[in-house]
């Protein structure tokens, strides 16, 4: 059974760029989760999905981030234009409604 | 903002002897969940406990789960160098929340 896939591994970008990140989930799993991991901390949900519906993004910062799970499979988490303190590790994790997570390998964002 | 809160953030042992990490929430949950995080990796689940159960085991792994005290343990047993990584609870409480995790090293 595939795992969860995210790209890029990683990603270097200049302060005030936009960025992008793609998680495909595993088959099957409805749920669908954003983290944010700084170094040394746990990961922050940043959103979850049941489905294609936003269910908890109340730790999203909307004036830069946004994120999209069309057809409730694929979803892509966006930050423009990102900023210094974006720098981090965003994983993405899938599971059937809140039962264990699975995670990906996580996107190392940084920002000069 | 974060629920679970692991105990202690460091812990330095030599192989073979057990560890022991702690977990503390602050609100009611469907369950509670153990991970394990290499440097520079991503996060593989270990464990999940129910709130209606107590104590489970996983081969070297032991959970125990005391809700009236809102914590959690994990215990390893015959601790391996391969155990050396980072390790976390998560609650749920229909939202996933994880702690700053323990950080393990386990000396050969």
């Amino acid at each position: 059974e595939a795992g969860v896939v995210q790209s890029p591994r990683y990603k270097i970008i200049e302060k005030k760029q936009p960025v992008a990140f793609w998680c495909n989930p595993i088959s099957g799993h409805n749920t669908l989760y954003w983290y944010l991991q700084n170094l040394g901390q746990g990961p922050e949900l940043l959103i979850r999905y049941e489905n294609e519906e936003a269910v908890d993004d109340s730790q999203l910062p909307k004036d830069r981030f946004s994120a999209e799970r069309l057809k409730g499979v694929d979803s892509t988490l966006k930050i423009q234009p990102a900023e210094l303190g974006d720098s981090a590790v965003y994983l993405c994790a899938s599971s059937f409604n809140t039962d264990t997570q699975y995670f990906g390998p996580g996107t190392r964002l940084t920002v000069l | 903002s974060q629920q679970g809160e692991e105990d202690p953030q460091a812990l330095s042992i030599q192989e073979g002897e057990n560890a022991t990490m702690n977990c503390s929430y602050k609100t009611s949950i469907n369950n509670l969940q153990w991970y394990r995080q290499n440097s520079g990796r991503g996060l593989v689940h270990l464990i999940l406990i129910r709130s209606n159960e107590r104590e489970k085991h996983s081969g070297r792994l032991r959970v125990t789960l005391d809700t009236s005290k809102k914590s959690s343990s994990l215990l390893i047993t015959a601790s391996r160098a391969a155990d050396t990584a980072s390790y976390f609870c998560a609650t749920d409480n229909n939202d996933m929340r994880f702690g700053a995790g323990t950080r393990l090293t386990v000396k050969p």
